[in-house]
């Protein structure tokens, strides 16, 4: 079963408005992580936010914000003010078992996001 | 953030011969660090754990002998593909964890001709 769903394979947002990336997640572990990460055409893999389990508050990073609904098992990503340079993919990522130590991260099959001027 | 480094960033080669990805953390220790393969339009699939000091663990369908994985100190795993043939292209990408945080290096785009 797929641990990780991103449901929207691609994505359009006028520039500066706000975007939500969808994704769900399947685990039977209390305890683990979440990711987003961003890939450019580049390549490189941009982290951009992590959510705890335990996290009783959604995180923030600047424009990024989770929107964590632990009993429905999402973990959306929002954007907001989308930018020009916002156009990319965007990887949903879970760790199971953080309190044991360093386990692998799955990815989910990622949104492409494009922003539009 | 933390820092992750690979080397060389692009690879082509002939068929048949082995090419080594160096992985390396810049400015924090790694015990434990992850090899993915991203082929083109897709997800990164895991392709191993990197173990300082002990074997790798492989994810189910990987082959251990094609795809070694040396983990030799708290800075650097290498993966080597070896008898590399033209499926093996792709792009590899390790990362590192670090804190609450997993941090990626830059990637190696392999074209096996």
């Amino acid at each position: 079963a797929q641990k990780i769903t991103q449901t929207q394979p691609g994505m359009f947002v006028q520039e500066k408005e706000a975007v939500t990336l969808d994704c769900t997640y399947d685990t039977s572990d209390p305890s683990y992580g979440l990711f987003w990460y961003k890939q450019p055409s580049s390549g490189e893999m941009i982290f951009l936010i992590y959510q705890g389990s335990y996290d009783q508050q959604n995180a923030t990073e600047g424009r990024y914000s989770l929107n964590f609904q632990k009993a429905r098992k999402s973990a959306n990503l929002v954007i907001s003010a989308s930018q020009l340079g916002d156009s990319a993919m965007y990887f949903c990522a879970m760790r199971e078992g953080v309190s044991g130590g360093y386990q692998k991260v799955t990815f989910g099959t990622g949104t492409k996001l494009q922003v539009i001027p | 953030g933390a820092v992750v480094s690979q080397h060389p960033s692009r690879v082509i080669c002939k068929s048949g011969t082995s090419v080594k990805i160096e992985c390396r953390s810049l400015d924090f220790q790694a015990t434990t660090m992850f090899w993915y393969r991203q082929f083109p339009k897709q997800s990164l699939m895991l392709m191993a754990t990197s173990n300082e000091g002990s074997k790798a663990t492989y994810e189910q369908g990987v082959e251990k002998d094609k795809f070694l994985i040396n983990h030799a100190s708290l800075t650097l795993s290498t993966l080597t593909v070896t008898s590399a043939h033209p499926e093996d292209s792709s792009f590899y990408i390790c990362s590192a964890p670090e804190g609450n945080e997993q941090f990626f290096g830059p990637g190696t785009r392999l074209t096996v001709l």
